[in-house]
């Protein structure tokens, strides 16, 4: 069965360092989303991502962060400027054009600001 | 916006014990996710469910879309169980973004 994937599963970096997390989607999906959860905390959305533009973005989703689909396959989320507070599990999740409200989640990428 | 209550936030049981997870929302919605967080963090979606009832192996979902209600029921629960259960809900009606539950963190003691 198809499946979204991400990589890397885990990553360590320095405070003030560029972060780039990459996710495959499900080929044919069209609508894209990056989640995030702080550890101990709920799911937050961060943003949305259909027809290469950003649909739609939380106020968590500042200049520090940015979203591109580089190639048919790839959705990327870039946090250009790492925070300690940035550290959180980060998913990504997709939706089939026919059925717009399921979403296939990835495993998610653990993400560690020293 | 959408607000998300689950309860209980922690729930302890025996192996074999029938299990219910409950979530509450407050704004009508188009369909309601239940995911499955393992202890490494990773989600799992369980079930989408817009009405009704919805069973998978021992898993069962049920949604009451007038009372704004679904629980999720694990029969001859197992150790195997054991995560955190979330509910989650689109944050307004026709937005895909979802909105998600504190979780239920279920522990199932052999």
């Amino acid at each position: 069965e198809p499946e979204v994937t991400q990589t890397p599963s885990h990553q360590v970096t320095q405070m003030g360092q560029e972060v780039i997390l990459r996710c495959v989607p499900i080929s044919n999906h069209l609508y894209f989303y990056w989640y995030r959860q702080i550890l101990g905390q709920k799911v937050e959305f961060l943003v949305s991502f259909y027809n290469n533009e950003i649909s739609e973005k939380s106020e968590i989703f500042d200049d520090q962060f940015s979203v591109e689909r580089p190639d048919g396959s790839n959705f990327t989320l870039k946090i250009r400027s790492t925070k300690l507070e940035d550290s959180a599990m980060y998913f990504c999740a997709s939706t089939p054009p026919e059925i717009t409200d399921t979403q296939y989640f990835g495993p998610g990428t653990r993400l560690t600001v020293l | 916006k959408n607000e998300v209550e689950q309860s209980p936030q922690n729930l302890t049981a025996q192996e074999g014990e029938f299990i219910t997870i409950n979530c509450s929302y407050s704004v009508g919605i188009s369909a309601l996710h239940w995911l499955q967080q393992h202890p490494g963090g990773g989600i799992v979606s369980l079930f989408m469910l817009s009405s009704g009832k919805k069973k998978h192996g021992r898993l069962i979902a049920t949604i009451n879309i007038q009372e704004k209600h679904s629980s999720l029921h694990i029969t001859a629960s197992h150790p195997r169980d054991s995560a955190v259960y979330i509910c989650a809900v689109p944050a307004n009606f026709g937005n895909e973004k979802l909105t998600f539950g504190t979780g239920t963190r279920l522990t199932i003691i052999p």
